[in-house]
């Protein structure tokens, strides 16, 4: 079974200032994705990133990254220039290839964005 | 093209009563999955279904729950005899085939937390 570990159930953050979200996630599969979900107050489920496992250039999508390191398993996720809106809860996420449907998630990072 | 419409928001139950959780995914998606988020917790996936078929209810608790999509109207997920520990947000989403999650974006509902009293 594959497991995502989000060791930070908290993070504060400036405006304007870049915070980093660690996961980890354990799996014996050589062929995966990796997400990273926002869920702000509204409950919507946003996908926010997502990275192929053999694909080794880190996905960026406008000013969130990710740091994709395959070996170590870590999988973290970068906010530049943080904004209010980003404040939300932050969800990584995992799927084998071999099981297409079926989403592993950790149990989240609340995002507080300070003014 | 309406997102993916959940209702309702919010359902409060009594112990003992049944619930009825709505589906309805976006348009041209015929593949759909339940996932409950406990308090605390990041979503756990529940039952997978296509039009008139269960794919895969491995995450389904054995008793009290059932999913249903039928080809006309929306998926249904239903809890019987609701006990407190059923207290959760229960989201939905859809992808417009199997693949969906790999190479096209799946979406999510804006999910239904139900409240057992």
């Amino acid at each position: 079974a594959q497991t995502v570990t989000q060791s930070q159930p908290e993070m504060s953050v400036q405006e304007a200032e870049t915070v980093t979200l660690s996961c980890t996630y354990d799996t014996s599969e050589s062929d995966y994705y990796l997400f990273w979900y926002k869920q702000p107050p509204s409950r919507q489920m946003i996908l926010v990133i997502r990275q192929e496992a053999y694909k080794q250039q880190n996905a960026t999508e406008n000013r969130f990254s990710v740091n994709f390191q395959k070996a170590a398993k870590s999988f973290s996720l970068k906010i530049s220039d943080s904004q209010l809106g980003d404040a939300a809860m932050y969800f990584c996420a995992y799927r084998a290839r071999s099981n297409d449907y079926k989403l592993s998630f950790g149990a989240g990072t609340t995002v507080t964005v300070r003014a | 093209n309406a997102g993916v419409m959940q209702n309702p928001r919010h359902l409060v139950r009594r112990r003992g009563q049944e619930a009825r959780l709505r589906c309805s995914p976006m348009k041209g998606h015929s593949h759909v999955y339940w996932y409950r988020q406990l308090p605390e917790e990041g979503l756990k996936f529940m039952v997978y279904l296509q039009k008139e078929n269960i794919i895969d209810e491995s995450g389904m608790p054995k008793e009290r729950f059932s999913a249903e999509f039928p080809k006309e109207g929306p998926s249904i997920l239903r809890i019987q005899q609701v006990v407190r520990g059923d207290s959760a947000a229960y989201f939905c989403a859809s992808s417009p085939n199997r693949q969906g999650w790999g190479n096209t974006e799946a979406f999510f509902g804006q999910g239904t937390r139900l409240t057992v009293v």
